[in-house]
């Protein structure tokens, strides 16, 4: 089956700088990568997703690339701020009639006023 | 649009007992999921409803079920709960489509004593 592997487990970051979250996935069939954001006792949140037949996709700080012969895929925060402390998740999904979600272990951001 | 509804938020039990969760999805979605979250494993995949039949499982003992009803209400229940049983059940749901976005209630907190 799927497996995605995230790093850093941990990242601190000072306010205004960029934040980077790196996930590689097994299954090259996987064709959907989703991140998600999970704030203290709530369920995650999707911040963005990206799909196979694209290479990168931007809304507003946040971004997501995606290298599929590499078979890994990024988040790039840019412009830090205390409210972006959380822990992030990447998800990978063969998406073939259903989608079943594989995620990484997860990555506590913790932004430094 | 209201989003998706897990009740109770929080259950405690005894080793032994049964529990049965919750999970109301977006209205007008048909494909409700359920993860399970722990600090030692993270978020992992339990199984998967579509229009009242599961469409996929993950690799949990059959002690975990679950069911949809017509509403697409879903519900999912332990039986014999152990101490490892103790974490953080989420429902996600979706339009189903392979890459739709899966949306994730704010989860059942479960503590088993």
């Amino acid at each position: 089956g799927e497996n995605v592997e995230q790093h850093p487990s941990t990242l601190s970051v000072q306010e205004g700088d960029s934040a980077v979250i790196k996930c590689t996935y097994s299954d090259s069939a996987s064709n959907y990568f989703p991140w998600y954001k999970q704030e203290l006792g709530k369920g995650p949140q999707l911040i963005i997703d990206i799909r196979s037949n694209v290479g990168e996709k931007k809304d507003q700080r946040i971004a997501v690339t995606l290298n599929k012969t590499a078979k890994h895929f990024s988040l790039h925060i840019t412009e830090t701020q205390p409210e972006d402390s959380a822990v992030y998740f990447c998800a990978a999904s063969r998406g073939r009639g259903y989608s079943t979600l594989t995620f990484g272990k997860g990555t506590m951001l913790l932004v430094s006023p | 649009k209201a989003g998706v509804t897990q009740t109770p938020r929080y259950l405690i039990k005894t080793r032994g007992q049964q529990v049965t969760l919750s999970c109301s999805p977006i209205s007008g979605h048909r494909s409700v999921s359920w993860y399970q979250q722990t600090p030692g494993q993270g978020l992992q995949f339990l199984f998967e409803y579509f229009s009242e039949t599961q469409r996929n499982k993950g690799n949990f003992p059959g002690r975990f079920s679950g069911r949809q009803f017509s509403n697409s209400r879903s519900e999912m229940n332990v039986s014999t709960l152990e101490l490892g049983d103790s974490a953080l059940y989420l429902c996600a749901s979706s339009n189903g489509g392979a890459t739709d976005t899966q949306y994730f209630g704010p989860g059942t907190r479960l503590t088993v004593l």
